[in-house]
């Protein structure tokens, strides 16, 4: 099946700092999501974005689909920031397949 | 966006007994529905696709006889676990799609964490 990997695997910022999340993916996909889940567990969508770019806020998002990546960019960031990203990406009827994930921590 | 709930949020049960887990979908209809599992540290695995009126799909690896998955109406979807052990223990997570939204996007509930003693 599809293998997708995240890097870093874990990051700590000073609040304010710029960063970029990674993720790779093996196959062609259809759909490519990022998610951030908080401390209770919840995830929350953040972007939708199986090609090109999208902009929300101090977040942006790259999907670059014929070469297998893509980048979340997180800008000025928050301790509210903090949790776990996820990339899922699916090759079919939805069925999402998740990274590695990476653990952001920002401190104050 | 579209919104996903669950029911309970937490529980704690005993080694043996039966656990029932619902997750609906509060302002779309979700004529597909998905359960994930998330252990500590680790991240989320896909143990089925819920089909309303139709059998579950189920994962590799995962006991079908287990985990009872009905998706009974276009808003609910109920996961049981059955004679839980303390392995069952974890972060139980579901999703929804449904055409109309940005078609394959997937939102997710708020999960359900299972204690098995």
């Amino acid at each position: 099946g599809i293998q997708v990997e995240q890097s870093p695997p874990d990051l700590i910022l000073q609040e304010g700092a710029n960063s970029t999340l990674r993720c790779n993916f093996s196959d062609s996909v259809n759909n490519l999501q990022w998610f951030h889940q908080n401390p209770w567990g919840q995830l929350i969508n953040l972007f939708y974005i199986p090609s090109g770019t999208k902009q929300n806020g101090r977040l942006s998002a790259t999907t670059v689909a014929t070469e297998r990546y893509s980048l979340l960019y997180i800008s000025s960031s928050q301790t509210t920031d903090s949790g776990v990203y996820f990339c899922a990406v699916s090759t079919g009827f939805q069925k999402l397949v998740f990274g590695t994930g990476t653990r952001l921590l920002v401190s104050p | 966006g579209a919104v996903v709930s669950q029911h309970p949020s937490r529980v704690i049960c005993k080694s043996g007994t039966s656990v029932k887990i619902e997750c609906r979908s509060l302002d779309f209809q979700a004529t597909t529905m998905f359960w994930y599992r998330q252990f500590p540290k680790q991240s989320l695995m896909l143990m089925a696709t819920s089909n309303e009126g139709s059998k579950a799909t189920y994962e590799q690896g995962v006991e079908k006889d287990k985990f009872l998955i009905n998706h009974a109406s276009l808003t609910l979807s109920t996961l049981t676990v059955t004679s839980a052990h303390p392995e069952d223990s974890s972060f139980y997570i579901c999703s929804a799609g449904a055409p109309g939204l940005a078609i394959r996007e997937q939102y997710f509930g708020p999960g359900t964490r299972l204690t098995v003693t």
